[in-house]
């Protein structure tokens, strides 16, 4: 069974760049959640795909945008980059969108933004 | 929204030495999970226990729901235990985003 895996591992980018990163679900989960970990707290939700469509948001700008394909991976764009979304971005997947879905996590993509 | 607080921030064991971590949760809940993250940032999923007792090796977990908080308890720690531990939650009837606390960093000592 392959768990969830993420791409690229670290980035660099500057002030108004744009960024994707990328998520592919663990075997079978067809749910996938985005999360940010700032320095020194825990991860904050973004938003939730299920089955190719957004269900569910967190208190992110719209700038924040995400994508799912029919192989249940996903894509998180961030448009305009801040300095403060310099963080530590995961991916979740889950068996199902329910609330009593275990949810599991992919090794993060570090992103700096300078 | 529902708030979740960990405690203690911080705690520094000597190897061998038990602990107890506590998770307080301000509203009710119907997932509830536990997480270790390593130095490289890896969430490593511990035990999902929105009730009731688990136990993984020297490591087990109680979450009393009706009271609004659940206990981690890690015996005989080991260096390799080191890191920050989280306890996440969902609500009851508010869709899927998991609140994290703001975690204990444990650092064990040889």
């Amino acid at each position: 069974e392959t768990g969830v895996t993420q791409s690229p591992t670290h980035l660099i980018k500057t002030r108004g760049q744009q960024v994707t990163l990328r998520c592919s679900s663990q075997s079978g989960h067809n749910t996938v959640s985005w999360y940010q970990q700032a320095l020194g707290q825990g991860p904050q939700f973004i938003f939730q795909y299920y089955r190719e469509e957004e269900n569910g948001r967190g208190n992110f700008p719209p700038r924040f945008s995400g994508l799912q394909f029919p192989n249940y991976s996903s894509e998180l764009n961030v448009n305009a980059l801040e300095l403060d979304d310099s963080a530590l971005y995961l991916c979740a997947s889950s068996l199902d969108r329910g609330t009593y879905n275990e949810q599991f996590f992919g090794p993060g993509t570090r992103l700096t933004v300078l | 929204g529902i708030q979740v607080e960990q405690s203690p921030p911080d705690l520094i064991l000597q190897e061998g030495a038990n602990s107890t971590l506590r998770c307080n949760f301000s509203d009710s809940v119907n997932n509830l999970q536990w997480f270790h993250q390593n130095p490289w940032g890896q969430l490593i999923n511990l035990f999902y226990i929105p009730s009731g007792t688990k136990q993984n090796g020297r490591l087990s977990a109680t979450t009393v729901a009706t009271e609004r908080y659940s206990l981690l308890y890690i015996s005989s720690s080991q260096t390799t235990d080191s890191g920050v531990y989280f306890c996440a939650v969902i609500r009851d009837n508010a869709g899927n985003m998991l609140t994290f606390g703001g975690g204990t960093r444990l650092m064990v000592k040889p």
